[in-house]
This record gives C-alpha cells, sequence and structure tokens, in this order.
C-alpha cells in the first residue's frame, strides 16, 4: 500500500525567506501526487498536483514542486513566504495503477515568524 | 457553484452514543470520500463512495460506516463512540475517473466526552 512520509511536523521559517517542505512517498510504478493547504479552520484545498509531463508544478500563489521519481520524493518550495502562507501543508500520492485511494501525509506546519 | 457542505459542524457526544454526520457534494461530483483528522495522526482515509457503493476502505473498525444515496450525498456513522473518536471529520468530494482532484468540506468536528 502506499504511504507518505512528511518528516518536519513544524517549520519556522521568517517571512521573506525561502522554505522547502519535505514529502516522500512509498516507491510505485507510476504516482499522482498532490499538495493540500490547511487554513485554520478549514477544509483542505489543492495547492498543486503532478500527474504526468513536468516534474516541475507550480500553484497561482508562489509555490512549487519537483517530482523526483529517484529519490521518491516530492517537496514543496517557495522562495519568499508571506505571513499569510502560515497553514498546515499536507502531502498526498494516490496510484492510479490500483484503487485510485489518495492517501495523506501527517503534514507539516508552516509557522511565519515576524 | 456551492462547495462540500458538511453538518453539523460541531458536536458534543458522551461515550456509547452513536453519531450521523452529512455531507452535501459538489453538484456534479459522483464521489465522495470520508477522513479523520487527529493532531497525532493526520488525515486517515475511512471509506469513498461512488454511485452509492462503497469503492475503498480504510482501517477503521466496523464502528464506522457510511453509505451514499441517489443523489450523492453521503452520511456517516459511528456507532458506539469512545473518546478516541473525538477528531475533526472531513468530506471530501470529486469527479469520476483518475486523477481525482478532491475538494474538501470545511469538516465536522466531533468531541466526545
Amino acid at each position: 500500500a502506499q504511504s507518505v512520509t512528511q518528516l518536519d511536523s513544524q517549520v519556522p521559517v521568517f517571512e521573506e525567506a525561502p522554505v522547502e517542505l519535505r514529502c516522500n512517498y512509498s516507491s510505485s510504478v507510476s504516482v499522482y501526487l498532490f499538495w493540500y493547504v490547511q487554513y485554520p479552520n478549514q477544509g483542505l484545498q489543492l495547492l498543486l498536483k503532478y500527474l504526468s509531463g513536468s516534474t516541475l508544478v507550480e500553484s497561482i500563489n508562489g509555490f512549487e514542486a519537483e517530482f523526483n521519481k529517484s529519490q521518491t520524493s516530492f517537496h514543496l518550495r517557495k522562495p519568499s513566504v508571506h505571513i499569510s502562507d502560515t497553514a498546515e501543508y499536507f502531502c498526498a500520492v494516490s496510484d492510479p495503477n490500483r484503487d485510485d485511494k489518495i492517501i495523506f501525509g501527517k503534514g507539516t506546519r508552516l509557522h511565519i515568524l515576524p | 457553484k456551492a462547495g462540500v457542505t458538511q453538518t453539523p459542524r460541531y458536536l458534543i457526544k458522551t461515550r456509547g452514543q452513536q453519531v450521523t454526520l452529512s455531507c452535501s457534494p459538489i453538484s456534479g461530483h459522483r464521489s465522495v470520500s470520508w477522513y479523520q483528522q487527529t493532531p497525532g495522526q493526520g488525515l486517515q482515509f475511512l471509506f469513498e463512495y461512488f454511485s452509492e457503493t462503497q469503492r475503498n476502505k480504510g482501517n477503521f473498525p466496523g464502528r464506522f460506516s457510511g453509505r451514499q444515496f441517489s443523489n450523492s450525498r453521503s452520511e456517516m456513522n459511528v456507532s458506539t463512540l469512545e473518546l478516541g473518536d473525538s477528531a475533526l471529520y472531513l468530506c471530501a468530494s470529486s469527479l469520476i475517473g483518475k486523477a481525482n482532484v478532491l475538494t474538501f468540506g470545511a469538516g465536522s468536528r466531533l468531541t466526545v466526552l
């Protein structure tokens, strides 16, 4: 079965500094990968996804993630964070050749320091 | 276009009681998935329904059950509540097919005393 590991439960970072949130998944022949964001007292929202094609995917608010098949990783990065990025970020994976079930990591809470 | 609606948003129950949570998906979405979110375990998959049939199931005891109606609305039920069932229960809907992107509701926060 697929699994997702988010190594950091919390990441503090100063405003306008770069950030990387790490995500590794258990290997599979093919995978779909997602990052979701959860703002306080809200449900999860899709941030970006990798289905196929270019290994670098971007979101509309400056985040990007790169699919690395050899390292089974899908790390999320942003070159300069803003206070409004304070949220919990979840990496997720599904296996399109099996049951399509989407499995989430335990989440990484991003704290933006003034 | 209305989003995913979950009711109730908050509820408090005592051990041994049962609870029913409701989820109305986005219009046109036929798949509904349920997740349990707790601080220690993150999001854990409960089950997924598509066209009134359970398509996938997570590793939860039989006290957790669900169903889907012909209009794609879904309910989940937890019987004989335990303290450890306190959590945020999230419902998500999606279109059919592969690469199903989930759209989440705001959740139902259950507290078991």
